[in-house]
């Protein structure tokens, strides 16, 4: 089992449409990274938190603690979004990557 | 601008062949990464280095050597030994001054695309 899971796996959604992909994971981290792979293989980061809720644009990320879980929503999804977004929890000099979750904005 | 540079983005070698990835950062990161990347896989750790002239083994470091001169330049080879060597590989960097560093981002390069034959 990995340390960290992503749902879903796969996701395909109309422009506009809201979306939500989820991560969760087993082990005591201290921050939890959402990354954007884009179809060229480059890797952006997102978001990067510890605790609560960032804004950034269209994109907002969400961490429970206490749960274990965070998840990252797109509001009002356009192509350009499509992409792999990878959660990512660190934990010392360690990072734990999630599989991807491979995200297709349809016009 | 500040990045990560790795070079070549595609690299072609025959098998048995070693093979040297480049890693270039100006952000004056203490910390720099190697990454493998497989298809359905999540991103798996190699080599890391947290300052110069030291590196720690990853969790797939067999057949791979780093090292790591100067603090800006990490390269990895991939040697004969690696049973299988195609892949994507990510070069990576972090800040790792001080203990509430341990929350920094990680910076990515673009990677190289590896095929032996």
């Amino acid at each position: 089992k990995n340390e960290v899971e992503q749902s879903p796996q796969n996701l395909t959604a109309q422009e506009g449409e809201f979306i939500t992909i989820n991560c969760s994971y087993s082990v005591g981290i201290s921050a939890l990274h959402w990354l954007q792979q884009h179809p060229g293989g480059g890797i952006v980061s997102l978001f990067m938190l510890s605790s609560g809720k960032k804004k950034h644009g269209r994109l907002i990320a969400t961490i429970n603690i206490q749960e274990k879980h965070s998840s990252l929503h797109i509001t009002a999804s356009h192509p350009r979004d499509s992409a792999v977004y990878i959660c990512a929890g660190r934990s010392g000099n360690q990072f734990y990557f999630g599989t991807g979750t491979s995200l297709t904005v349809i016009p | 601008d500040g990045g990560i540079t790795q070079s070549p983005k595609y690299l072609f070698r025959k098998e048995g062949q070693n093979v040297t990835l480049s890693c270039e950062q100006n952000l004056n990161h203490d910390a720099m990464y190697w990454y493998r990347q497989d298809p359905g896989q999540g991103l798996r750790l190699i080599y890391y280095s947290q300052i110069v002239n030291d590196f720690q083994k990853g969790d797939i470091a067999e057949g791979y050597s780093v090292s790591r001169e100067k603090k800006e330049s990490f390269p990895l080879t991939v040697t004969s030994a690696q049973k299988n060597p195609t892949a994507f590989y990510l070069c990576a960097s972090s800040m790792e001054r001080t203990s509430s560093s341990y929350n920094s981002p990680l910076h990515f390069g673009n990677g190289t695309r590896l095929t032996v034959t």
